[in-house]
């Protein structure tokens, strides 16, 4: 039974359309994080965040943005998708480096 | 720089039998935390199992265990009895205790078979 959810879990959108993935968490923890994997299944991390108002960007270069209004959402914005884009974006968080993530079923994003 | 290296990208194993992931990762700490995830097909990744660097014994979760050798770097994952809903994905994850950042390794996909 998932604690943190993500919205849509399927998502087909066109080229230049903006779209928001939700990522909520009913667990409290401060640590929130995405990470676009790609079709090989490797992980990549785009942003994070420690906290309220706490926002860093990853790894992996990134045309997206997010926010961390409230501790339990940490939406991710695209302005103007691409197909390039197109990928599964996963949400996780976390309480403290010790414990591991507890990640989201997944947004699956196709844009066309 | 930090890394994790999962050096077998698939593997498979008959039902009932016992199969070993490898994973081995590289860093100057002596403090950090290794971790093993599972993301079945278009399902949820969960946290399998998890390890501190500072704890000699190794990690055991019911049929999945460790062999955690911090001398050699390195943190493989035993699974024993293998079941088909073993078949998955799995990650080998690492993190130190001066960052909030895990690092993870490229995955092995495993099928278990009938």
């Amino acid at each position: 039974e998932a604690d943190i959810y993500q919205t849509p879990r399927y998502l087909v959108i066109g080229t230049g359309k903006k779209i928001t993935l939700e990522c909520s968490q009913t667990m409290g923890h401060d640590k929130m994080y995405w990470y676009q994997q790609d079709p090989g299944m490797e992980l990549h991390l785009i942003h994070y965040s420690y906290g309220v108002n706490s926002t860093e960007k990853g790894d992996l270069s990134s045309e997206s943005t997010v926010s961390r209004i409230r501790t339990e959402h940490f939406p991710l914005t695209l302005e103007s998708a691409r197909p390039s884009h197109t990928s599964q974006y996963l949400c996780a968080s976390s309480p403290d480096r010790h414990y591991g993530y507890t990640f989201g079923s997944g947004t699956r994003l196709t844009v066309v | 720089a930090q890394t994790v290296t999962q050096s077998q990208p698939e593997m498979s194993v008959q039902e009932a039998e016992t199969v070993t992931l490898s994973c081995t990762y590289d860093t100057s700490e002596s403090n950090y935390y290794l971790f093993w995830y599972k993301q079945p097909p278009s399902r949820q990744m969960i946290l399998v199992i998890r390890q501190e660097a500072y704890k000699q014994q190794n990690a055991t979760e019911n049929r999945f265990s460790v062999n955690f050798q911090k001398a050699a770097k390195s943190f493989s994952l035993k699974i024993s009895d293998s079941q088909l809903g073993d078949t998955a994905m799995y990650f080998c994850a690492f993190i130190d205790s001066g960052t909030y950042k895990y690092i993870f390794g490229t995955g092995t996909r495993l099928k278990v078979l009938a």
